[in-house]
């Protein structure tokens, strides 16, 4: 049971370079997330999907860009990177019915900008 | 706008001993739920527990257990017979009900449970 599976788990880039994060979930969870961690502080939450088709941006969306063509995948997209996208990037997924179910976690992208 | 506040960056505890987290938030909600997440070295976000806001008792999970006291907005996690698998960092979480399921998140607790 793979759950929230998440590539690449660290990536270095120069400032100005793209890049994807990849996220996927086999539990065919309608919710999915994605939030940043940066050092010495929570996750925030950058977008978020509630299916395929629906997008809508979190507190810091900023930089960033998303879609949900799929139940499964939620890529995330970094157009310009930026020294302050430096982050720990977690996917998540929720299932549909019951706002106090568990969120499952990927275990985290690293990415430094350079 | 909801915050979390975790004003312990870090705890230690010997290993076997009973610590307590402390985490106070602030909202003007009143159905909501509120989360303690582990995160340890392997950067794995689990979850630990979790409350409904509109239940009095106090939520339970083997050696772990909170103390919810709605009025004061505080949430405190109590880990009893602490074990070296224990160490890691702790977040509380708040979730308003009808928001997406979208968690708001402290800063973090550091703990490392001593041999």
């Amino acid at each position: 049971n793979a759950g929230v599976t998440q590539t690449p788990k660290f990536r270095i880039l120069k400032i100005g370079q793209s890049m994807t994060l990849q996220c996927t979930q086999d539990m065919n969870h309608n919710y999915m997330y994605w939030y940043r961690q940066d050092p010495g502080m929570g996750l925030k939450l950058i977008y978020y999907s509630v299916g395929a088709g629906i997008t809508d941006k979190g507190e810091v969306p900023n930089g960033y860009n998303v879609s949900r063509s799929t139940t499964e995948d939620f890529p995330l997209r970094l157009e310009l990177a930026a020294p302050s996208q430096t982050s720990v990037y977690f996917c998540a997924s929720r299932p549909l019915g019951g706002m106090n179910t568990e969120a499952f976690f990927g275990q985290g992208t690293r990415l430094t900008v350079v | 706008a909801q915050t979390v506040t975790q004003s312990q960056p870090e705890m230690s505890v010997q290993e076997a001993e009973t610590v307590t987290l402390s985490c106070t938030y602030d909202t003007s909600e009143n159905n909501y739920y509120l989360f303690w997440y582990k995160q340890p070295p392997s950067r794995q976000m689990i979850l630990v527990i979790r409350q409904e806001a509109y239940k009095q008792q106090n939520a339970t999970e083997n050696r772990f257990s909170v103390n919810f006291q709605k009025a004061a907005k505080s949430f405190s996690l109590k880990i009893s017979d602490s074990q070296l698998g224990d160490t890691a960092m702790y977040f509380c979480a708040f979730m308003k009900r009808g928001s997406q399921g979208n968690l708001i998140f402290g800063k973090g607790t550091k703990l490392s449970v001593k041999p």
